[in-house]
């Protein structure tokens, strides 16, 4: 069965430092998506992408953030310079696109940011 | 978008049937229920969804009633493998892309 993938699956940083995060969402998905995860809380909604551009964000995703399909096939999620607090673990989704079709999830990045 | 209240918690044994329950008394008429399961340290893996009646697949089966308020996720002969946070969501995701996830049930599964 086809999967997300994401790299790396952990990654340390120091604050202020910029991070990538990357992923492979299912080949034949049109929709993407970047959660996070603080340990112990809920999965939160950060970003949703569409057509080569953002469709939702939430509140979190500020200019921080930012997120690219540079080739077609990877989807990335770019942290410019990182707080403490943005230590988590970070989902990547897919979803094929049909009505209301299930999200796909990667098993996730846990970044530490020092 | 319709917002869910679940059990924070259950607790229950192994070999037993499981029924977690999900409140969305605002459900829109072209919302989709779908429930999540995650394990520590994984992402959410799709279970089952529904849209009215009863929906069962391999793993579980899914309860919705005529007037679609609720929904109850059945989870037959549980094991401890089954341990994990359940996450009813709902919404229709062709008008609305921002999927959010509740809290969840910390389902416990005892030997």
């Amino acid at each position: 069965e086809p999967e997300v993938t994401q790299t790396p699956s952990h990654q340390v940083t120091q604050m202020g430092q910029e991070v990538i995060l990357r992923c492979v969402p299912i080949s034949n998905h049109l929709y993407f998506y970047w959660y996070r995860q603080i340990l112990g809380q809920k999965v939160e909604f950060l970003v949703s992408f569409y057509n080569n551009e953002i469709s939702e964000k939430s509140e979190i995703f500020d200019d921080q953030f930012s997120v690219e399909r540079p080739d077609g096939s990877n989807f990335t999620l770019k942290i410019r310079s990182t707080k403490l607090e943005d230590s988590a673990m970070y989902f990547c989704a897919s979803r094929l696109g049909q009505k209301n079709s299930p999200l796909h999830f990667g098993n996730g990045t846990r970044l530490t940011v020092t | 978008l319709a917002k869910t209240t679940q059990p924070i918690s259950m607790d229950s044994y192994e070999g037993q049937e499981v029924n977690i329950t999900c409140s969305h008394n605002n459900i829109a008429t072209n919302d989709y229920i779908t429930w999540y399961q995650q394990f520590p340290s994984q992402g959410p893996r799709f279970i089952i969804q529904g849209y009215k009646t009863k929906v069962t697949n391999e793993v579980a089966s899914l309860f919705i009633p005529a007037d679609r308020k609720s929904s109850t996720l059945s989870l037959p002969r549980v094991s401890l493998s089954d341990t994990a946070v359940y996450y009813c969501l709902v919404g229709d995701w062709n008008r609305d892309d921002k999927i959010i996830f509740g809290k969840g049930t910390r389902l416990h599964i005892l030997p």
